[in-house]
């Protein structure tokens, strides 16, 4: 069935350190992919989003990859802050005529340590 | 401009009592989808709206049904509530002519007792 998976469960990074937070899904045919960051108590916030004919997108600080040969997705934060700390999740696009819905994985923690 | 609104922002009804949810989306947004996300798991799609139709729907029973108003507001609706359905309920906007990515609500908290 269709899924979307995280490697990593919580991950755990010092104050002003790069973090990469990984994502495996199963649908080869997504057709785009969405990073959102969700704090307690509060919806999911955009972050950035890539269109599955692209491999890299990049952002204020973040950056995402996509390996489609082994359907993997990253997003990467430079320099992380205390407030990047909060659920971060993958959503897996899939445009179906010319209506889209996302499939959400169980996302990763991300913790900052000062 | 004004994000994704919901409300009422929790709420809390008993086993068998139906609820209903409202959502206003961002401005400029046409479309609204709503998502049920469970204590510790990802949102899971509930069903899409576009011009006051239901256009896509996830794996939930009939118990959740949906409107769309002219002015591209929403509502979700849950009959016969479960103890299961107790969730955190996410209304998302977008443009269906312009980028796919979604904008999420605050969400509803729906407590079943």
């Amino acid at each position: 069935g269709e899924s979307v998976g995280l490697h990593l469960p919580t991950l755990s990074v010092q104050e002003g350190d790069n973090s990469i937070i990984n994502c495996a899904y199963s649908n080869s045919a997504s057709d785009y992919f969405i990073w959102y960051k969700q704090e307690s108590g509060k919806g999911p916030q955009f972050i950035i989003d890539i269109r599955s004919n692209m491999d890299k997108r990049q952002g204020q600080r973040v950056t995402v990859l996509l390996n489609k040969t082994v359907k993997h997705l990253s997003l990467q934060i430079a320099a992380t802050q205390p407030g990047d700390s909060a659920v971060y999740f993958c959503a897996e696009g899939i445009l179906s005529g010319g209506y889209n819905k996302l499939i959400f994985g169980a996302g990763t923690r991300l913790a900052v340590h000062p | 401009d004004a994000g994704v609104t919901q409300s009422p922002t929790h709420l809390i009804k008993t086993r068998g009592q139906q609820v209903t949810l409202r959502c206003s989306p961002k401005s400029g947004h046409d479309t609204v989808s709503w998502y049920q996300q469970a204590l510790g798991q990802g949102p899971q799609f509930i069903f899409q709206y576009y011009e006051e139709e239901e256009r896509q729907r996830g794996n939930f029973p009939d118990r959740f049904s949906g409107h769309q108003f002219p002015n591209y507001s929403s509502e979700l609706n849950v009959n016969a509530l479960l103890l299961g359905d107790s969730a955190l309920y996410l209304c998302a906007s977008s443009l269906l002519a312009g980028r796919p990515a979604q904008y999420f609500g605050p969400g509803t908290r729906l407590t079943v007792l």
